[in-house]
């Protein structure tokens, strides 16, 4: 079935440093994907959509010079937290999908916790 | 916007024991519905879900009805195993849009009793 990778899949970085996620399709063309972030015990809250070739979509307070997302082919898409600070320490999630008809299907996140 | 609601926030069940988890919704305009189960430290993983123009589906012990009218939608669980314990959550999204975007529930943390 479909795969949606998402690498690294843990990141501990001092304050101050950017990091970058990986979301890859593995099996099939991701024309839409999305970034979600997850507070422990809590649901997954929607930070911005984007299409390929396209700018991202934010979502309401979702600051977009702090979050950059780029989704330059039909397999990839990168969410940068730049210069990350200890409030940003979360679960980030990735999903994908092809046509807006097919599943959306969600990689396995990457927990950064900032120090 | 799309707002959904979800309920129990845990529920714990004997094995064996049926799990009901409800859902409700605020937009007509939602016809996609879809139900996610997700394990500790891992991402949600589709398990099922149901079109606005179907009232029930079925596949093996998971079933998941729909009533467009009440705007409610429901997970059904039957012979429980250990193995279904985690947090499930419904969702809701409108796929006559481009702009079509999945708003989920709070979730649901399923415990199963041995």
């Amino acid at each position: 079935g479909a795969v949606v990778s998402q690498h690294p899949s843990r990141v501990i970085c001092k304050s101050g440093t950017s990091v970058k996620i990986e979301c890859r399709s593995l099996d099939f063309q991701a024309t839409t994907m999305f970034w979600y972030r997850q507070f422990p015990k809590q649901s997954l809250m929607l930070m911005a959509t984007s299409n390929e070739g396209s700018k991202a979509t934010y979502e309401q307070g979702v600051e977009k010079d702090k979050f950059l997302i780029n989704h330059a082919s039909l397999t990839l898409s990168t969410l940068t937290v730049t210069s990350a600070h200890p409030e940003d320490s979360s679960f980030y999630i990735c999903s994908a999908r092809g046509t807006v008809e097919q599943p959306q299907h969600f990689g396995d996140g990457t927990r950064l916790s900032i120090l | 916007g799309e707002n959904v609601e979800q309920h129990p926030s845990t529920l714990s069940v004997q094995e064996g024991d049926s799990a009901v988890i409800k859902c409700t919704y605020s937009d007509s305009a939602s016809n996609y519905f879809p139900w996610y189960k997700q394990e500790l430290g891992k991402g949600p993983q589709l398990i099922i879900d149901i079109r606005s123009n179907v009232g029930e589906k079925k596949d093996q012990r998971i079933a998941v009805t729909l009533n467009k009218t009440a705007k409610h939608f429901s997970l059904h669980i039957t012979e429980t195993q250990p193995e279904d314990s985690a947090v499930y959550f419904c969702a809701a999204s409108n796929r006559d849009s481009s702009a079509s975007k999945i708003i989920f529930g709070s979730g649901t943390r399923l415990s199963i009793r041995p």
